[in-house]
């Protein structure tokens, strides 16, 4: 496809419920990038992969949150037993390049995570 | 961490005005980018622009990087110009690579 597709675009998960959360990068993008927006605020930085490797983990907010790229394309946000104050837009982002900080990064239409 | 404020909060035009949004960040930038969110919450990429001047249809940015601050202009504003704009930055050095946002500026055009 020709930009970062997110599925599924909307989820609402009973609190306790496990939640996965898929990102497509754009083909061939190096770097990807997790970021999380709660409401009336700018997105922030949850984890960061070059290829398959996890490089970044630091803005995950506890050990709930886990996220992978086995195979340096697909990634998957995993939330374990889900609370109330993980409800946030989830939004991945893919780059060109190896680190990102000097290229243009794309972003998908998120993934609206509601906890009941 | 790097600051980014971005002003003003809110913005309300009538069609057909011209605005200006501005970004000031804290610190050396080695990568600054302009979103627009749109209603449906996509980020859409405005302008990759640490540093200079870009131009894009009725969208142009300037950044002064040895200033810490970059401004976007938008020209006779439409209706689906609405939405928050955000600047986003990576701080330079080492290994910086997460874009740190600030807290948008949210414009209402009206017919």
């Amino acid at each position: 496809g020709a930009g970062v597709s997110q599925s599924p675009r909307y989820k609402v998960a009973k609190r306790g419920q496990d939640v996965a959360l898929r990102c497509d990068p754009i083909s061939g993008h190096v770097s990807l990038f997790w970021y999380q927006q709660a409401l009336g605020q700018g997105p922030e930085f949850l984890t960061y992969f070059q290829n398959e490797a996890q490089l970044d983990k630091s803005g995950l907010p506890s050990d709930r949150f886990f996220a992978e790229r086995p195979e340096g394309s697909v990634s998957t946000l995993k939330i374990q037993r889900t609370q109330q104050e993980d409800s946030a837009v989830y939004l991945c982002a893919s780059s060109l390049g190896p680190s990102g900080a000097t290229d243009t990064q794309y972003f998908g239409p998120g993934t609206r995570l509601t906890v009941l | 961490g790097i600051q980014v404020e971005q002003s003003p909060p809110d913005l309300i035009l009538q069609e057909g005005a011209n605005s200006t949004l501005r970004c000031n960040f804290s610190d050396s930038v080695n990568n600054l980018q302009w979103f627009h969110q749109n209603p449906w919450g996509q980020l859409i990429n405005l302008f990759y622009i640490p540093s200079g001047t870009k131009q894009n249809g009725r969208l142009s940015a300037t950044t002064v990087a040895t200033e810490r601050y970059s401004l976007l202009y938008i020209s006779s504003s439409q209706t689906t110009d609405s939405g928050v704009y955000f600047c986003a930055v990576v701080r330079s050095g080492g290994s910086n690579y997460k874009l740190t946002f600030g807290k948008g500026t949210l414009l209402t055009v009206n017919p």
